[in-house]
């Protein structure tokens, strides 16, 4: 139980362009998601906590208007990278808070964006 | 906010030695780290948690153990094996709160054949 899925797994696209990435709980509701972002060879780094129903909490440094979070529904929660820049090419992971609530977090497959 | 320091930043023993990593955080309401095995391009797998109401825990060969007064809280590994091999990420956590993971910088174990 309490498994994460994202997609896609992998996506390139032009500077310029918007990339949209979505993490489901596909056996629990998760009313709060999180999202991270890993570059190579570094720690995972909180950019926001999705909450469902209302408006992301995102991390001091992190632009709210570049990466679109939207929570609505208990299992699914998207994030959409705007205006690609070269820069932004990361590892992207979700995680969900288990089921009921509990201390654990369980963390989607990640998803690897590569801006050209 | 939370602030976690790690230690080593990478860490190779010979196979069936121990391997033991460290980390210290700075807001004393954290109360619960947990540690993750992470292999490359692939998601953080949860190895062993601990709360702050607990000093030790076990599972196998693998350990926690919490000091709250200094902060600081380490993992070890008994007996490893090549299949640890991986980066390992100490993190912290306030229960009640968002229940933010604030992780560490990872450290690298390769264990040698």
């Amino acid at each position: 139980g309490a498994v994460v899925s994202q997609h896609p797994s992998r996506v390139i696209c032009k500077s310029g362009t918007s990339v949209k990435i979505e993490c489901r709980s596909l056996d629990f509701q998760a009313t709060t998601m999180f999202w991270y972002r890993q570059f190579p060879k570094q720690s995972l780094m909180l950019m926001a906590t999705s909450n469902e129903g209302s408006k992301a909490t995102y991390e001091q440094g992190v632009e709210k208007d570049k990466f679109l979070i939207n929570h609505a529904s208990l299992t699914l929660s998207t994030l959409t990278v705007t205006s690609a820049h070269p820069e932004d090419s990361s590892f992207y992971i979700c995680s969900a808070r288990g089921p009921g609530g509990g201390y654990e977090q369980y963390f989607g497959p990640g998803t690897r964006l590569t801006v050209t | 906010g939370e602030n976690v320091e790690q230690h080593p930043s990478t860490l190779s023993v010979q196979e069936g030695d121990s391997a033991v990593i460290k980390c210290t955080y700075s807001d004393s309401a954290s109360n619960y780290f947990p540690w993750y095995k992470q292999e490359l391009g692939k998601r953080p797998q949860l190895i062993i948690d601990i709360r702050s109401n607990v000093g030790e825990k076990k599972d196998q060969r693998i350990a926690v153990t919490l000091n709250k007064t200094a902060k600081h809280f380490s993992l070890h590994i008994t007996e490893t094996q090549p299949e640890d091999s991986a980066v390992y990420f100490c993190a912290a956590s306030i229960r009640g709160g968002a229940n933010n993971l604030f992780f560490g910088t990872g450290t690298r174990l390769t264990v040698i054949p």
